[in-house]
């Protein structure tokens, strides 16, 4: 499976301000993936990120406000942009490897605290 | 409304006890998914099962799946110290359709 490394690992940020979180895959991978997993929840997918299109975004997640770019087939980026609290946050990429059902292989997180 | 939820919420057992923690989903599924989160670590992927299957080994894990009752569950026989962790389920249900569970934190008590 492929190695993810993604960063900051953790940052604090003002509202109002955009942070953009890094993931880098050592390998190429057709599909990514980002999540947010808030205090005591369960992890929840934001969007879908392939390489050479738009992310396909969830339900209650739009691209204005967590832009995503795919520049190549080993990294990605998600933006959290015009932050609040509320987007306080861990934010994981993942990646599918073996084909989508074959599982996942997930970054370590980037814990944000907006304040 | 959310794929997969687990019970229990918190599981505190004995070194070389069983352990078996439960996911109930609502929809149809293609396959269910199992992922273990050590504090501070990424998830990492336990086991996976398909609609068709109902039950598999991988080392001292075994999960089981019932369609019918829409829900799964995971036993990990023999616990460990290092088996403390939080565990998740996931339900795929078609493409990128990857829901998870609210977790069940198990702590194995040496």
């Amino acid at each position: 499976s492929a190695v993810i490394s993604q960063k900051p690992s953790r940052d604090i940020c003002q509202r109002g301000t955009s942070l953009t979180i890094q993931c880098q895959v050592d390998s190429q991978v057709t599909m990514m993936f980002w999540y947010r997993q808030q205090p005591g929840q369960s992890l929840t997918l934001i969007a879908t990120a392939n390489q050479g299109s738009e992310a396909t975004y969830e339900s209650g997640f739009v691209i204005d406000k967590f832009p995503i770019s795919r520049p190549n087939l080993t990294f990605s980026t998600l933006t959290v942009s015009n932050m609040s609290p509320e987007d306080s946050s861990i934010y994981l990429c993942s990646v599918g490897w073996a084909g989508w059902g074959y599982g996942y292989t997930f970054g370590s997180g980037t814990r944000l605290t907006v304040v | 409304s959310q794929q997969g939820e687990e019970d229990p919420q918190a599981l505190s057992i004995q070194e070389g006890e069983n352990a078996t923690m439960n996911c109930s989903y609502k929809t149809s599924i293609n396959n269910l998914q199992w992922y273990r989160q050590n504090s501070g670590r990424g998830l990492v992927h336990l086991i996976l099962i398909r609609s068709n299957e109902r039950e598999k080994h991988s080392g001292r894990l075994r999960v089981t799946l019932d369609t019918s009752k829409k829900s799964s569950s995971l036993l990990i026989t023999a616990s460990r110290a290092a088996d403390t962790a939080s565990y998740f389920c996931a339900t795929v249900v078609t493409g990128n359709q990857f829901y998870f569970g609210t977790g069940t934190s198990l702590t194995v008590i040496p």
